[in-house]
């Protein structure tokens, strides 16, 4: 099993549906969670970042941890063809380590 | 200013023949990391270089794979007698000092082992 899992999709909403991505991981020494954007041939580019449990609002991204169910969410609000793209969760458990990243999720928003 | 910028973009090569990718981190970062991204999969860390330090190998997969950093800039990683299975995106991330600072990441390198 590995440690951050998270569903391949693809997942295909309309334009200006919300959205909703999670990971699930299995070491609770993981404290810091990210969640990378990276379009097709492009490297990954960090979106938002939270520390422990709790909730993080950037614009149309909400994150979210629940360090108790070992579960993390990226919601995107009002979502646009341009955030179609492939979405990782990464975590970690002391800053400064490598991160653990999920296998990544592919959105496809349809205008 | 520019970003992390690797090089080549794209690699073909035969199995068994050595590869080597480059990697040029962004000015006055001290922190510099090597990924692996195979189709469909997360970015898997193979290695971690930060400032005059002995570098964490811990991810390197074989002994086919080094990588080393001169001068505290560019890297370079290497892959001897590459196998089929080495096919994959290789990127490099850089950060200011290796902390929770955002890792820059660079285009990667797609290399493609026939």
């Amino acid at each position: 099993q590995k440690e951050v899992e998270q569903d391949p999709g693809p997942l295909s909403v309309p334009e200006g549906a919300i959205v909703s991505l999670n990971c699930t991981y299995s070491n609770s020494a993981f404290q810091y969670f990210m969640w990378y954007r990276q379009y097709s041939r492009k490297g990954p580019e960090l979106l938002m970042y939270t520390y422990s449990s709790g909730n993080k609002e950037d614009g149309r991204f909400t994150a979210q941890v629940d360090k108790s169910s070992k579960y993390i969410s990226l919601f995107i609000r009002d979502s646009q063809p341009s955030d179609s793209a492939t979405y990782l969760c990464a975590m970690e458990a002391n800053a400064g380590n490598m991160l653990t990243f999920g296998g990544g999720t592919r959105l496809m928003v349809k205008p | 200013g520019a970003g992390v910028s690797q090089s080549p973009s794209n690699k073909v090569t035969e199995k068994g023949k050595d590869v080597e990718l480059r990697c040029d981190p962004i000015s006055g970062h001290t922190a510099l990391y090597w990924y692996r991204q195979s189709l469909g999969q997360g970015l898997e860390f193979l290695i971690y270089f930060q400032g005059n330090s002995a570098p964490d190998k811990s991810g390197l997969p074989s002994d086919r794979f080094s990588a080393e950093r001169t001068g505290g800039s560019v890297s370079t990683l290497t892959i001897q007698r590459t196998q089929q299975e080495d096919s994959a995106v290789y990127l490099c991330a850089s950060t200011v000092a290796g902390g929770l600072e955002t890792q820059y990441f660079g285009p990667g390198t797609r290399l493609l082992v026939l």
